[in-house]
């Protein structure tokens, strides 16, 4: 059962525009939303991340915004670069019993940046 | 250096044989865990380490698959017997504990032949 579903699979945007990422979570038991980005033969580095007490988040030009009610999230990359291309997992972090501390990542989506 | 180091990068093996894989984590870190990357998948769980308490081996695909962290530092994932299904990207992170971030090595990628 995938925890965490995320979409598009890929998404190809144009230089300066605004790259969105969305994921959504069936389980209540989470409490830290990480998006981490990965470069080819590279392992995923953390880029942002939300506690659930929180709405959004903006760290330079990567935004999360967060609705806990619907149970979805999702990362806003503003004036996308070349160098943003790379695949984007989101994921979503037990807080309690047998999940506590263990993440559960969505599929990935493929971002490409065209100059 | 400062980071997660695993080795080796690359491994290729033949169908049967068994492979050790390695992690060293970022010093200090008392949390450990192992996650299996597949082609066009995500990041799937395979087993944690807490300081000196017993490992949750929970997502371990199969018997085959077993995974050992000595001194509470390095750690070493072994799968017996390999099949070709075991082909993946192998991650191993740490981190200080559960409240914080994990941090990700490189990964070994296994080519079962």
């Amino acid at each position: 059962q995938q925890q965490v579903k995320q979409s598009p699979q890929s998404l190809i945007v144009q230089k300066g525009g605004i790259s969105i990422i969305n994921c959504a979570y069936e389980n209540t038991a989470f409490d830290y939303f990480p998006w981490y980005q990965q470069f080819p033969g590279k392992g995923p580095a953390l880029l942002i991340a939300i506690r659930p007490d929180v709405s959004e988040k903006k760290e330079g030009r990567f935004t999360i915004s967060f609705n806990k009610s619907a149970k979805q999230f999702s990362l806003h990359i503003m004036d996308s670069q070349p160098g943003d291309s790379a695949t984007y997992f989101c994921a979503a972090k037990g807080r309690r019993g047998s999940t506590l501390g263990r993440l559960y990542f969505g599929r990935g989506t493929q971002l490409t940046v065209w100059p | 250096g400062a980071g997660v180091s695993q080795s080796p990068s690359n491994k290729v093996t033949e169908k049967g044989k068994d492979v050790e894989l390695r992690c060293d984590p970022i010093s200090g870190h008392t949390a450990l865990y192992w996650y299996r990357q597949s082609l066009g998948q995500g990041l799937e769980f395979l087993i944690y380490f807490q300081g000196n308490s017993a490992p949750d081996k929970s997502g371990l695909p199969s018997d085959r698959f077993s995974a050992e962290r000595t001194g509470g530092s390095v750690s070493t994932l072994t799968i017996q017997r390999t099949q070709q299904e075991d082909s993946a990207v192998y991650l191993c992170a740490s981190t200080e504990s559960t409240n914080q971030p994990q941090h990700f090595g490189d990964g070994t990628r296994l080519s079962i032949l």
